[in-house]
């Protein structure tokens, strides 16, 4: 049984660009969640994604944006990079919105120089 | 806000010595307490849990209990291995959802 795969696994991009990261779920899982961990820190919630639809979001930018897909794969897109945006991003997922037991994929390394 | 802190590392312990990683939270509400542990170039494994007040979450010999009345959920272990070297998060999720508010962190290193 593959757990949650995330794709690359390691990005460089230049300051202003735009990028995309990509997450399959656990077999069986319908909500995607998406974290931002920056270097030393804890993760950061950054939205999730239940039936195709954002139903929660933390405190980011809309620079950040997500999509679910019907086989409920999902994308995070990040556009005008910036610096500070280099971080390890982290998908999770899980069965249901309030279902507690979040599986977490080993994440894009993505830098911005 | 809902938030959690944990005692800053690193934390460096022998082989089989006994160990304790202090967490506590702010948070409306009932949240579930969680505790995973990050691995070098690794994502974040699920260690244990607990779901309500006095409940005691344990696996692999780690184990925490959620006490409410001092709003903590301190990770304890009674002997340590090389092998349990990694980064440890306390984390909450509230019951507006399965959204997880995280710790800082708190690296262990267990020397041989």
């Amino acid at each position: 049984d593959a757990g949650v795969t995330q794709s690359p696994t390691h990005l460089i991009k230049t300051r202003g660009q735009q990028v995309t990261l990509r997450c399959s779920p656990k077999s069986g899982h319908d909500t995607v969640s998406w974290y931002q961990q920056a270097l030393g820190q804890g993760p950061q919630f950054i939205f999730q994604y239940y039936e195709e639809e954002e139903r929660q979001r933390g405190n980011f930018p809309d620079r950040f944006s997500g999509h679910q897909f019907p086989n409920y794969s999902s994308e995070l897109n990040v556009n005008a990079l910036l610096l500070g945006d280099s971080a390890l991003y982290l998908c999770a997922s899980s069965l249901g919105q309030l279902n507690t037991e979040a599986f977490f994929g080993q994440g894009t390394r993505l830098t911005v120089v | 806000g809902d938030s959690v802190t944990q005692m800053e590392g690193p934390v460096t312990l022998s082989e089989e010595a006994f160990l304790t990683i202090n967490c506590t939270y702010t948070a409306t509400g009932y949240p579930s307490l969680f505790w995973y542990v990050q691995y070098p170039g690794e994502g974040l494994q699920l260690l244990l849990k607990a779901t309500k007040a006095d409940d005691k979450g344990s696996n692999k010999g780690f184990e925490a209990t959620y006490r409410k009345e001092t709003t903590s959920f301190h990770l304890e272990k009674g002997s340590v291995q090389v092998s349990d070297s990694a980064v440890y998060f306390c984390a909450l999720s509230n019951n507006a959802g399965n959204m997880l508010t995280f710790g800082g962190g708190t690296r262990l290193m267990v020397k041989p």
